[in-house]
């Protein structure tokens, strides 16, 4: 079936930093692409998303843009805050579920 | 606020014992969820449901039972909880723009 592989935490960075997380999906159609962001204690919200091939989703400062050519999602951002420690999921939605990689922990140091 | 509460937050509770946790939504959306949260293994889907007494099974549904008798409410049933249990579960919503939104999680601990 579909799935989602993200890269292996956890990332530590230092503020200002650049960000990439990388995800990459197997699907038989073009799903819809999503990244959710868990802060500590918290449910799971939604960061970003993109519904066809070559859309640039955006948000806070976060871009993925859906690569039909390397089945990628890749998650950037270009200067991180501390503010930004958290979990982070990419998702592919199938017909009537969304199916999560297993989550990248990021640490933002000061 | 997405409009979706889980009820308990926290729980502890003995193998062997029954539990119910509760989803409820003020969104009016047809699809509601139950995943759970685990360590390694991001969230996995245990049932579904796409209406008033419409649901499924999803990946992780062995041991679980659902009902959703009413449009807001969704309930995830543990009828004899096990240890293997002890989990992280979170409720979502799922408007027609594709999205989940997402409660903020039930801890359950089986001793």
């Amino acid at each position: 079936g579909d799935s989602v592989t993200q890269m292996e935490g956890p990332v530590t960075l230092s503020e200002e930093a650049f960000l990439t997380i990388n995800c990459t999906y197997t699907a038989t159609g073009y799903p819809s692409l999503f990244w959710y962001v868990q802060y500590p204690g918290e449910g799971l919200q939604l960061l970003l998303k993109a519904t066809k091939a070559d859309d640039k989703g955006s948000n806070k400062g976060f871009e993925a843009t859906y690569r039909k050519e390397t089945t990628s999602f890749h998650l950037e951002k270009g200067s991180v805050q501390v503010s930004d420690s958290a979990v982070y999921f990419c998702a592919l939605f199938d017909d009537y579920k969304l199916s999560f990689g297993a989550g990248t922990t990021v640490t933002v140091r000061a | 606020d997405a409009g979706i509460t889980q009820s308990p937050r926290h729980k502890v509770t003995e193998t062997g014992t029954p539990v119910t946790l509760r989803c409820h939504q003020t969104e009016n959306h047809r699809y509601m969820y139950w995943y759970r949260q685990d360590p390694g293994h991001g969230l996995r889907l245990i049932h579904y449901s796409y209406g008033v007494k419409d649901t499924d099974k999803g990946e992780v549904s062995d041991g679980y039972s659902v009902s959703r008798s009413k449009t807001e409410d969704f309930l995830l049933t543990l009828e004899s909880a096990t240890s293997s249990q002890t989990s992280v579960y979170f409720c979502a919503i799922r408007p027609d723009t594709g999205e989940l939104f997402f409660g903020e999680g039930s801890r359950l601990t089986v001793l």
